[in-house]
């Protein structure tokens, strides 16, 4: 079945360090693929979105590219804030077509300052 | 509009007790689902809705969970008896359908003593 793996539980930085959050999945499709994160006390919210026909999603400083070759969808920004500390979820849409969306165990992501 | 509305937003319940947790969808939106959310296991689906109708119960909840959309603006997750192991927050997010984003509610944190 359709499956996403992000390998890195936690990671630690400092402000001005460069992001790098791995994001792996399998299907047998070609599916959209999201980020979303989820901050303390709130439900997760959308970061961003890529579908085949964009192939890179941009937003709030955070980029990801869709790698049809390494089935990667690594997300990635240039300087985090100690405000980006949150846990971010990698998803792709199910290949049934459902509404559904199946996500990877989180990456918390703490940032000091 | 109105995001997705979640009560309670805490809950304590002895072992062996009834709970029922409550979700409002964003209005319009045609797909809900009950997720449940634990540091170990993730986002774990628990049951999804299209247009009312139950669509999957997730297998290994179906002997004690119990969700259920009495109208298209309204969806209850019974909890029937809780267990300590049940202790989790539980989410639920509506969509207008595939590929579309997934907006969730702030969760019900639940506590089984």
């Amino acid at each position: 079945g359709d499956s996403v793996t992000q390998k890195q539980g936690q990671v630690t930085l400092s402000e001005d360090d460069f992001l790098f959050i791995n994001c792996t999945y399998s299907t047998t499709t070609y599916p959209t693929l999201f980020w979303y994160v989820q901050y303390p006390g709130q439900g997760p919210q959308l970061l961003l979105k890529v579908t085949t026909a964009n192939n890179k999603g941009i937003s709030r400083g955070f980029e990801a590219t869709y790698d049809k070759g390494t089935t990667s969808f690594h997300l990635q920004k240039a300087s985090v804030q100690e405000s980006d500390s949150a846990v971010y979820f990698c998803a792709l849409v199910d290949t049934g077509n459902t509404g559904k969306l199946i996500f990877g165990l989180g990456t918390t992501l703490q940032v000091q300052p | 509009d109105a995001g997705v509305t979640q009560t309670p937003r805490h809950e304590v319940a002895e072992k062996g007790q009834t709970i029922i947790l409550k979700c409002e969808p964003v209005s319009g939106h045609n797909d809900l689902f009950w997720y449940r959310q634990t540091k170990i296991q993730g986002l774990e689906l628990l049951s999804y809705f299209r247009s009312k109708s139950l669509m999957e119960d997730g297998g290994a909840f179906k002997d004690r969970f119990k969700a259920e959309m009495l109208n298209s603006s309204f969806s209850t997750l019974k909890i029937q008896p809780t267990e300590p192991k049940d202790s989790a927050v539980y989410l639920c997010a509506s969509t207008q359908g595939a590929g579309n984003t997934l907006y969730f509610g702030a969760g019900t944190r639940l506590s089984v003593l």
